[in-house]
């Protein structure tokens, strides 16, 4: 079956632009999560969202960044007036709750790069 | 705020070696996963473990839970170089458990 996916895979981007990152989770998945990868880190988590409501939203940086998910399904996480600190690997992941855990997969990354 | 710890960050050693890299918080989680890392790839799940003192075995990888379910412990045997990348640890809960805390993670490079 389909795995977690992401579009774009590598996007450059000028400081300043907006920017727009969707993920494609795996079919039935309720839950879904967005995390930022710099060069060689760990994972920063972002935000998740649980159906499409998003119970936390704790870890967005700035009010630069937001996220939606609609349908239960697919996802965007935007950036407003992108700066360079933004320039990382932006992960997505999707579970469902089996035998009491959420076990994450996650999809291959888009790489953002603002110039 | 719950933090995990992983010990130690970098790690490089010679196929056929032996290491354990560890996990640990002061928190308590009702399960902990660990994940595997390529470049340019995102994180795989490895294993799940749930019960305190619970111990997995993947081919030569041994996991264990602590008792207490606050630290965790990945050994792996006869090292390969296929086994390098970047490995995390993730908890869930106690009350929370459809977020994972992530890892600092342990960046292992094997070399032939």
């Amino acid at each position: 079956g389909a795995g977690v996916s992401q579009s774009p895979s590598n996007k450059v981007t000028e400081k300043g632009k907006d920017v727009e990152l969707r993920c494609d989770p795996i079919s039935g998945h309720t839950a879904l999560y967005w995390y930022r990868q710099s060069l060689g880190q760990g994972l920063e988590f972002l935000i998740y969202f649980q159906g499409n409501s998003a119970p936390d939203k704790s870890g967005l940086p700035s009010d630069r960044f937001s996220a939606e998910r609609t349908g239960g399904s697919v996802s965007t996480l935007t950036i407003q007036r992108t700066q360079q600190e933004d320039s990382a690997v932006y992960l997505c992941a999707s579970s469902s709750r089996r035998d009491g855990t959420y076990e994450q997969y996650f999809g291959p990354g888009t790489r953002l790069t603002v110039t | 705020t719950q933090l995990l710890e992983q010990s130690p960050q970098f790690l490089s050693i010679q196929e056929g070696e032996n290491l354990t890299v560890y996990c640990n918080s002061s928190s308590v989680f009702s399960s902990l996963q660990w994940y595997r890392q390529e470049p340019g790839e995102g994180p795989v799940l490895l294993v799940t473990v749930v019960t305190g003192g619970e111990v997995k075995k993947l081919k030569r990888l041994t996991f264990q839970f602590g008792d207490a379910r606050k630290d965790s412990s990945l050994h792996i045997t006869a090292a390969q170089p296929g086994d390098t990348g970047l490995y995390l640890c993730a908890g869930a809960g106690p009350y929370n458990t459809d977020k994972l805390i992530f890892g600092t993670g342990t960046r292992l490079q094997v070399f032939p």
